[in-house]
């Protein structure tokens, strides 16, 4: 059973690209979760969200960003207009479904640098 | 006050030592609870989970303390190999999982 996957490990952008981040969930979750990584600091919830479903994007900043899992393939993290301060480790976990809680498995995560 | 604070160390003890983390969490109603453990520029792998009974899983123990709203690790026997951060995680309602920024443990040879 592959664990969570995500790719690229590594991308850079220049300010003002397009970045996007792909995470397929481990066999049999249907819960993802974006988690935002800084230098030194602690995981940042950005999102969760069920198949064709974001059910909570209270962590994701309102402007340039969006997420989605489809019905078919890999949950994505859309980044337009990147700057500087979106350099970060963006991990995406998931969890199996049907119940309230459940330890999330990660992925390797997507190191991102904007030059 | 954070909803979940650990004291980002770091702590270093010789190889051999018992060492313990505690984590403290603001949300009463918080339903699960877990240790996670990242090591440098990786992703954060599962620990163990924390029951009310509390559990062991060989060298390592956590305890759950919910009048005091707090939550510990307790690693005897330390390994070189122990070396990492380790993340206290809450959730603290369906879906919503709280991170600790989590507490640095070096463990000297």
């Amino acid at each position: 059973n592959a664990g969570v996957m995500q790719n690229p490990r590594h991308l850079v952008r220049r300010r003002g690209q397009e970045a996007r981040l792909r995470c397929s969930p481990m066999k049999g979750h249907s819960h993802v979760y974006w988690y935002r990584q800084l230098p030194e600091e602690g995981l940042k919830f950005m999102v969760y969200l069920q198949k064709e479903n974001i059910i909570d994007e209270s962590g994701m900043p309102k402007e340039r960003f969006s997420a989605e899992f489809p019905k078919e393939g890999p949950s994505i993290l859309r980044i337009q207009q990147v700057v500087r301060g979106d350099s970060a480790a963006y991990f995406c976990a998931s969890s199996p479904r049907d119940r309230d809680s459940y330890e999330q498995y990660f992925g390797p995560g997507t190191r991102l640098t904007v030059t | 006050r954070k909803e979940v604070e650990q004291d980002p160390g770091p702590f270093n003890v010789p190889e051999g030592a018992t060492v313990a983390f505690n984590c403290t969490y603001s949300n009463s109603a918080s339903q699960s609870f877990f240790w996670y453990r990242q090591d440098c520029r990786k992703e954060p792998k599962l620990l163990m989970s924390v029951y009310s009974s509390g559990n062991e899983d060989g060298r390592f123990t956590a305890q759950l303390n919910r009048a005091s709203q707090y939550i510990s690790l307790l690693i005897r026997d330390s390994k070189l190999s122990d070396s990492a951060t380790y993340l206290c995680v809450v959730n603290v309602r369906t879906y919503k999982y709280i991170f600790g920024t989590g507490t640095r443990l070096k463990v000297l040879a």
